[in-house]
């Protein structure tokens, strides 16, 4: 079975504080992606990455940035967390597949309140 | 631009009676759909998905799904619903490395 992790449940962060989220994919997948998920809007991809060191944005990329130094690893930061960015962060990893069809695994989820 | 519409906020439907969750779809080229289940405080898990071939498509616990070119449509369907059905459910639709899903439909199925 793919396994994703994501390494917290739920945060809770001051306006202003550098947040850190990270996800682990444990199948050599090579597409990993973060979304956040709000009520009503479903689910809107933030960044996604297609290989290490590569990164592409999303739909909504502004007031977050990326890392992939690892195949397994993708960080997510929020670089001065606001309260707009109070959210559900799902992490999904998925294989290169042909023409981008490959079914998406998903994380427990980061639930991240900001005060 | 790819989209996806799940024109239901919510379903209710009784314990035994068949349910329908609806999904349609606007993206160029040929569709690449999905649906996935959201249970409470989890991730969301892959319950089927309709690359080509036959319209009627079958999933994990039971659920299907038809997808209709015409209608751009790819509503998810059971025949006999059960109370742990009870979830959000997402549809989606795929296209070059990226997912563009709907905003959801919470499924309440009352014993």
């Amino acid at each position: 079975d793919v396994k994703v992790t994501q390494s917290s449940r739920y945060l809770v962060k001051r306006t202003g504080e550098k947040v850190f989220l990270e996800c682990v994919q444990d199948m050599d997948h090579e597409n990993m992606f973060w979304y956040r998920q709000d009520p009503g809007l479903g689910l809107r991809l933030i960044y996604f990455s297609y290989d290490v060191k590569m990164k592409e944005k999303g739909d909504i990329p502004e007031g977050y940035s990326v890392s992939r130094e690892k195949k397994e690893r993708f960080s997510l930061i929020l670089e001065s967390a606001s309260t707009n960015q109070t959210s559900m962060y799902l992490c999904a990893s998925s294989l290169i597949g042909t023409g981008g069809l490959e079914t998406q695994y998903f994380g427990p989820g980061t639930r991240l309140l900001v005060l | 631009a790819q989209s996806v519409a799940q024109p239901e906020d919510q379903v209710n439907v009784a314990e035994g009676n068949p349910l329908t969750v609806k999904c349609t779809y606007s993206v160029s080229g040929n569709p690449y759909l999905f649906w996935y289940v959201q249970y409470p405080n989890r991730g969301l898990q892959f319950l089927l998905k309709y690359i080509t071939g036959d319209n009627l498509v079958k999933g994990s616990y039971g659920f299907e799904a038809e997808f209709n070119k015409s209608q751009t449509s790819f509503h998810l369907k059971k025949p006999s619903a059960l109370v742990s059905d009870s979830a959000l459910y997402f549809c989606a639709v795929a296209h070059f490395n990226k997912f563009y899903f709907g905003s959801g439909t919470k499924l309440n199925v009352k014993p």
